[in-house]
């Protein structure tokens, strides 16, 4: 299978630790997004790759998040200093470009 | 700013039948395009279905049709024939012209019962 995947697919941590999940796009898609969604909402933007570049962040994207895709492969999000509110699923999805997103499992965040 | 709207939080069907779940929408822009996408529990987000606003005609995959009302910022999914395995909730979601960054703006979802 092919498809987009994200690792890990649960992860608990403590309030205040660092946390970092990774996605693995469908290979010839150049294009990769985060979202974040929380119990009874929609997906949320956060961030957009165009190869390497990151192109566009949210606000919800605070300072405490950064997140990068060197050699526009995979990619990364790490959360610093994890707050009790950033407890969501971490949503990513590829795509080429100008065209339907394909999105992974998830990644869910508890932070106790 | 885009918005999206999905006024049903909870849909019930009973196997076999026919259901339309609800979504609006809004934008400024004459270009864009909208999705469906099924959210099983605890599994991954998958399209159901897309539809570009510049083609007039509803988009339809097998069991699954939209009416796309562009004046009215309308776009509603019908289900027919509904299986146990519809089960879900369903986002609607809207993306910017092709030239734009693309990403996804999401209503907050109808949860879909099917009754055997």
């Amino acid at each position: 299978d092919t498809g987009v995947s994200q690792n890990p697919r649960h992860k608990i941590t403590k309030r205040g630790q660092n946390v970092t999940f990774r996605c693995d796009p469908i290979s010839e898609h150049n294009r990769l997004y985060w979202y974040r969604q929380t119990l009874g909402q929609g997906p949320e933007f956060l961030t957009y790759f165009q190869n390497e570049a990151q192109l566009e962040k949210s606000r919800l994207l605070s300072d405490r998040f950064s997140a990068e895709r060197p050699k526009g492969s995979f990619s990364t999000l790490e959360i610093q200093r994890t707050e009790q509110g950033d407890s969501a699923m971490y949503l990513c999805a590829s795509s080429p470009p100008g065209d339907t997103q394909y999105f992974g499992p998830g990644t869910r965040l508890t932070v106790l | 700013a885009q918005t999206v709207t999905q006024s049903q939080p909870e849909m019930s069907v009973q196997e076999a039948e026919t259901v339309t779940l609800s979504c609006t929408y809004d934008t400024s822009e004459s270009d864009y395009y909208l999705f469906w996408y099924k959210q099983p529990p605890s599994r991954q987000m998958i399209l159901v279905i897309r539809q570009e606003a510049y083609k007039q005609q509803n988009a339809t995959e097998n069991r699954f049709s939209v009416n796309f009302q562009k004046a009215a910022k309308s776009f509603s999914l019908k289900i027919s024939d509904s299986q146990l395995g519809d089960a879900a909730m369903y986002f609607c979601a809207y993306r910017g012209p092709g030239g734009s960054q693309g990403n996804l703006i999401f209503g907050k979802g109808t949860k879909l019962s099917v009754k055997p």
